[in-house]
């Protein structure tokens, strides 16, 4: 149990462009999803928090207005990159948590600006 | 003073023997512990949590938690070439309005375990 799914799982695109990123929950609904971005060799850096059907919970220093996330519903959570530059190349995963504080994440999305 | 500290190591161990990662947090109220294992180039998978004082077990896992030193390890029995990640520790803080569930990372332990 506890599987959390995300697509697409690598992703090239040109700058300017906007890409968006799903986190599913395949077999439980979550209560709460959250975002992280990790640069090679640095830790996670939470981005935001989102719970179903209210605005998302962003980070200091995250943009709100270039990484748009949507929580439609219990199990899908999606986080769009808007006006992508080489800068926010990075993976992104997310992860999603049971009434428990435990988080299970998703196998990241690699995203490539160019 | 960061929130969650681990020696980022490499912490290198013999195959075989035992690994000892640790983890220190400065939220005495903090009420969930959790480790990570982190391969390179992969998302984080959760090996153990641990909620109260004491050790707890999991095959060749053991978290051992202590809140009055506000310090949680896990040792790895029987250290395999396997093994070599970054194991992260997190940490729930006290709830309140503005944490949202969300957790305390530290920076991850590098460990590699040589055959």
């Amino acid at each position: 149990g506890a599987v959390v799914s995300q697509h697409p799982s690598r992703v090239i695109c040109k700058s300017g462009t906007s890409v968006k990123i799903e986190c599913r929950s395949l077999d439980f609904q979550a209560t709460t999803m959250f975002w992280y971005r990790q640069f090679p060799k640095q830790s996670l850096m939470l981005m935001a928090t989102s719970n179903e059907g209210s605005k998302a919970t962003y980070e200091q220093g995250v943009e709100k207005d270039k990484f748009l996330i949507n929580h439609a519903s219990l199990t899908l959570s999606t986080l769009t990159v808007t006006s992508a530059h080489p800068e926010d190349s990075s993976f992104y995963i997310c992860s999603a948590n049971l009434q428990s504080r435990e988080q299970f994440f998703g196998p990241g999305t690699r995203l490539t600006v160019l | 003073q960061k929130e969650v500290e681990q020696n980022s190591g490499p912490l290198s161990v013999p195959e075989g023997a035992i690994a000892s990662l640790n983890c220190t947090y400065s939220d005495r109220g903090s009420q969930s512990f959790f480790w990570y294992r982190q391969y390179s180039g992969k998302s984080p998978e959760l090996i153990m949590s641990i909620y109260s004082n004491g050790d707890k077990e999991d095959g060749r896992f053991t978290a051992q938690l202590n809140k009055a030193s506000q310090y949680v390890s896990l040792l790895i029995r029987d250290s395999q070439p396997s093994d070599s990640a970054t194991y992260l520790c997190a940490v729930s803080p006290r709830p309140n309005a503005g944490n949202n569930r969300k957790l305390i990372w530290g920076l991850g332990t590098s460990l590699a375990v040589n055959p």
